[in-house]
């Protein structure tokens, strides 16, 4: 079965500085893997996603990740946050195909200091 | 339109009352999705319709009960809630139930009191 660990309860970083948030995923095979965001009382929001390619992928918000097989890793960057990126961040993965399945992690939440 | 619509925003219930709550998407998809979500917990998925019918029940007990009445609109009633079913239910809607785009997009969520 799939599974998401997100190391990461809670993460404070100062506005400006850069930000990485950590994900391992446990698959078979090489699965579908995002990330989604959520504001305080919000639904989620999808930041990005892997399926195939290029192991960097840019998603909205000037959010970046990349995919690394030999560490069953996908590691959320952001060179530069903003008080805005505060909020929980999901990463999740979904078999190869059919999203029905999409399992996440436990989330990290990210609060941001002036 | 790319917006899941979510009614009510917050719903208190009492564990006799029957209420339901009301999504709707307009961007064509043809799956839609019940999430529940507790405090600091992420979703879990309740329930899965896939072209208007019900592919996926995850064991969620028979006081929630969802409706498809057609491919824009979800409906989850509920009846005889404890205290414990008060969450965060989210609902959620993708292309295609069995594409790998694996987008889903969420509704801001009804946020459910049982008293």
């Amino acid at each position: 079965a799939q599974s998401v660990t997100q190391p990461d309860i809670h993460i404070t970083v100062s506005e400006g500085a850069s930000l990485e948030l950590r994900c391992n995923y446990s698959y078979g095979a090489t699965p579908y893997l995002f990330w989604y965001v959520q504001s305080p009382g919000q639904g989620l929001q999808l930041l990005l996603k892997y399926f195939s390619g290029d192991t960097l992928v840019q998603g909205i918000k000037g959010f970046e990740a990349e995919f690394k097989r030999s560490q069953s890793s996908f590691n959320l960057r952001k060179p530069s946050v903003h008080w805005s990126d505060a909020a929980e961040y999901f990463c999740a993965v979904a078999p190869f195909f059919g999203n029905e399945k999409l399992t996440f992690g436990t989330g990290t939440r990210l609060t941001i200091i002036p | 339109d790319t917006e899941v619509t979510q009614t009510p925003k917050h719903l208190v219930m009492g564990m006799t009352n029957k209420k339901s709550l009301k999504c709707e998407q307009h961007m064509g998809h043809r799956a839609m999705y019940w999430y529940k979500q507790k405090a600091k917990k992420p979703p879990e998925l309740m329930f899965v319709y896939s072209y208007e019918k019900l592919s996926i029940n995850e064991s969620v007990p028979s006081r929630f009960s969802p409706e498809c009445p057609n491919s824009s609109l979800l409906n989850l009633h509920l009846h005889a809630l404890q205290p414990e079913d008060s969450a965060l239910y989210l609902c959620a809607s993708s292309q295609d139930q069995g594409s790998p785009s694996g987008e889903l997009f969420f509704g801001e969520g009804s946020r459910l009191t049982v008293l």
